[in-house]
């Protein structure tokens, strides 16, 4: 399953398939993006980040991709579990505030068996 | 190795009265970051400590919101006189001391005004 255009709020996927989850960023100056995941009840889990020097980054089961011409985020999920249910919030960070990570509204996951 | 702890896990306030939480960063952290966020909503910075100093508040409330991490002990993100709208979930942060390094969530704390 695919989402597609900006914050889409609920993405709906078979279990077994791949997601793909979208985010648009808007600061040109942000050079380090990052993709948490929260459960109901509990805080943002880091899932995987990327620095603007690169394009593509893997982890385990997990893909981010940067397009910086169009100021795009992606996450890939390979194989979705029922344990991928959540909401996932792509995050960025701005060049000179290493403090200040500002959120994306997230994306809705749910997994269907 | 314990991640970020906070507590209390959930708060209960009435109108007027203060709101304090606390958060103990991950072990070898130096830099703790308060976020509050809304139902449905993603996370909104609030500040950003590093130990004894507050080095950027810009997310604050002007008036009744103030944080603090002192030398000793946890960082402690005070409300004073809540109000409903304080009702949220709040959430601390704690990175590393370099700069720029991923920022590590704890539970968060659930305050409810009522």
């Amino acid at each position: 399953g695919e989402n597609v255009g900006l914050h889409l709020p609920t993405l709906s996927v078979q279990e077994g398939d791949n997601s793909i989850i979208n985010c648009a960023y808007s600061n040109s100056a942000s050079d380090y993006f990052i993709w948490y995941k929260q459960e109901s009840g509990k805080g943002p889990q880091f899932i995987i980040d990327i620095r603007s020097n690169m394009d593509k980054r893997q982890g385990q089961r997990v893909t981010v991709l940067l397009n910086k011409t169009v100021k795009h985020l992606s996450l890939q999920i390979a194989a979705t579990q029922p344990g991928d249910s959540a909401v996932y919030f792509c995050a960025e960070n701005t060049v000179g505030s290493a403090s200040k990570i500002i959120f994306g509204s997230g994306t809705r996951l749910s997994i269907r068996p | 190795n314990a991640g970020v702890m906070q507590n209390p896990r959930h708060l209960v306030r009435r109108r007027g009265q203060e709101a304090r939480l606390r958060c103990s960063p991950m072990k070898g952290h130096s830099h703790v970051y308060w976020y509050r966020q809304l139902p449905e909503e993603g996370l909104k910075f609030m500040v950003y400590l590093q130990k004894e100093n507050i080095i950027d508040e810009s997310g604050m409330p002007k008036e009744r919101f103030s944080a603090e991490f002192p030398k000793e002990g946890p960082s402690i993100l005070r409300i004073q006189q809540v109000v409903r709208g304080d009702s949220a979930a709040y959430f601390c942060a704690s990175s590393p001391p370099r700069v720029g390094d991923t920022q590590y969530f704890g539970p968060g704390t659930r305050l409810t005004v009522l």
